[in-house]
């Protein structure tokens, strides 16, 4: 069954690093998306990509967070300046289609982002 | 905006007896409701979702959930809980994203 795939899958970096976190979500997929999920608490959206440009994206995903389709594969979520409070699980995911009308999102096994 | 509340943080149940999952939705059209799975480092596995083609919705690994707009519920259930239910359960609903409850640890007393 085709899945999404990230690496990697966890990652130790210094506060103040950038950080580039990787995807390749399903083949024929076109709707890509970011969640993260801090410990212990709820899985948040982060933001959504379509036809090589951000679509929505939450009030988290502030000018220190960048996402890019640098080719036909990848889909990477780059964090420029590294905070502690970046310390979360993030999720990839994609659809065939634009999320309304309950096309199923798939999800990749996440990347444990820690900041020290 | 849709949103879900999932009630209770933490449940514990027996090897063998019934899983009740809840969770609450609120909504001014009708919603689109999934339930999610992640187990132990793990990511988000769908296990059943509900698009108003029928009440009672059955998903993977025995479990099952029914739409009920009269309580805006869409409690998650399971007649017999086994070791391998042990997890997190994140209620969803679509709105313009995929919005999720805080999430239930289930755990398995043996």
């Amino acid at each position: 069954e085709p899945e999404v795939t990230q690496t990697p899958s966890h990652q130790v970096t210094q506060m103040g690093q950038e950080v580039i976190l990787r995807c390749v979500p399903i083949s024929n997929h076109l709707y890509f998306y970011w969640y993260r999920q801090i410990l212990g608490q709820k899985v948040e959206f982060l933001v959504s990509f379509y036809n090589n440009e951000i679509s929505e994206k939450s009030e988290i995903f502030d000018d220190q967070f960048s996402v890019e389709r640098p080719d036909g594969s990848n889909f990477t979520l780059k964090i420029r300046s590294t905070k502690l409070e970046d310390s979360a699980m993030y999720f990839c995911a994609s659809s065939v289609r634009h999320v309304n009308g309950a096309n199923v999102l798939t999800f990749g096994a996440g990347s444990r982002l820690t900041v020290l | 905006a849709q949103s879900v509340t999932q009630l209770g943080s933490h449940v514990s149940v027996s090897e063998g007896a019934l899983v009740l999952l809840r969770c609450n939705y609120s909504s001014s059209v009708p919603p689109y409701l999934f339930w999610y799975v992640q187990y132990p480092n793990q990511g988000l596995q769908l296990l059943l979702k509900y698009t108003s083609a029928a009440t009672l919705v059955k998903g993977i690994n025995g479990f099952e959930a029914e739409f009920k707009k009269s309580e805006t519920s869409f409690h998650l259930t399971k007649p017999s809980a086994h070791m391998s239910d042990a997890a997190e359960y994140f209620c969803a609903v679509i709105n313009e994203k995929l919005t999720f409850g805080t999430g239930t640890r289930l755990t398995i007393i043996p």
